[in-house]
C-alpha cells in the first residue's frame, strides 16, 4: 500500500517567489496535517485539514496557506519567500481527527531558499 | 506551555547497550505521547506510543516509561544495533483538543549505536 506522497522531493526558490507542495494522504485518510523541520530541530504544526476544512492552525505567517481537495489531497502554499523558509515540509495523514490516531508522515519536500 | 523538552541532543552508544531519551511536558492537556524515528532524507516514523493512564508499555526491543505526577516519559532501547543509529524524536498530542492532528514534537535527539 502507497504511505504518504509528497512531491516535488527537492526545490530550490528564490526570495520573494511563491511555492506550492503537494501531497497525497494514505487512501482512506481523510486529516491531512503539515508540518515544517528546520534542519537540526523536530517537526513544527503549520497546519490540519479535515474534510477540506482547516481544522487547527500553528503559529506561522499569513504567507503560508493550505487546502484540501475532495480525494482528500493537499496542497501548501508559501508566498513571498523568505530564505528562513528552507526546511524540509512534512505531509502527515492520519485516518480522522480522533486524537490518538497514529499519524503517518511522508518523506518531506526539501525547500531551499537562495 | 505547549513544549516538549527532549535531552540529550545526541547519544552514543556501543552495540548491545541500552540507550535512554527523555522528554519531559507542561501541559498537563497532552494525553497521547509518540516515539517517532527519523533516518536521514526521510520523514519520520511511528516507533511507539503511550497513554498516560499506562506507566510502561513495551513494543520488541522499545519501552516507554511514562510518570504522570513528573511530567516526564523516556525511550529506552534494549539491545540496541547499528541500525538502530538514527533520530528520535518524542511528540506530545492533546486528542481531546481543537487541533487533533497537532503532534508537538521535542528537539529530537541523534544517536549513534557503534559495531
Amino acid at each position: 500500500d502507497a504511505g504518504v506522497t509528497q512531491s516535488p522531493t527537492h526545490l530550490i526558490k528564490t526570495r520573494g517567489q511563491q511555492v506550492t507542495l503537494r501531497c497525497s494522504p494514505i487512501s482512506g485518510h481523510k486529516s491531512v496535517s503539515w508540518y515544517q523541520q528546520v534542519l537540526g530541530q523536530g517537526p513544527q504544526f503549520i497546519f490540519q485539514y479535515y474534510e477540506k476544512e482547516e481544522r487547527g492552525r500553528g503559529n506561522f505567517p499569513d504567507r503560508f496557506s493550505a487546502r484540501q481537495f475532495p480525494n482528500y489531497s493537499s496542497e501548501l502554499n508559501v508566498n513571498a519567500l523568505l530564505l528562513g523558509d528552507s526546511a524540509l515540509y512534512l505531509c502527515a495523514s492520519s485516518l480522522s481527527l480522533r486524537g490518538g490516531n497514529t499519524i503517518y508522515f511522508g518523506e518531506g519536500s526539501w525547500l531551499t531558499v537562495v | 506551555q505547549q513544549q516538549v523538552k527532549q535531552s540529550p541532543q545526541s547519544l552514543i552508544v556501543q552495540k548491545g547497550g541500552i540507550p535512554i531519551i527523555n522528554c519531559a511536558y507542561e501541559n498537563t492537556a497532552f494525553d497521547y505521547f509518540p516515539w517517532y524515528q527519523q533516518f536521514p532524507g526521510k520523514g519520520p516514523a511511528l516507533l511507539i506510543a503511550i497513554r498516560p493512564d499506562v506507566s510502561e508499555k513495551k513494543e520488541g526491543r522499545f519501552t516507554i516509561s511514562f510518570n504522570k505526577s513528573a511530567k516526564q516519559f523516556s525511550l529506552h532501547i534494549m539491545d540496541s544495533q547499528p541500525g538502530d543509529s538514527a533520530t528520535y524524536f518524542c511528540a506530545a498530542q492533546n486528542a481531546g483538543g481543537t487541533s487533533y492532528g497537532k503532534l508537538t514534537f521535542g528537539q529530537g535527539t541523534i544517536l549513534t549505536v557503534h559495531p
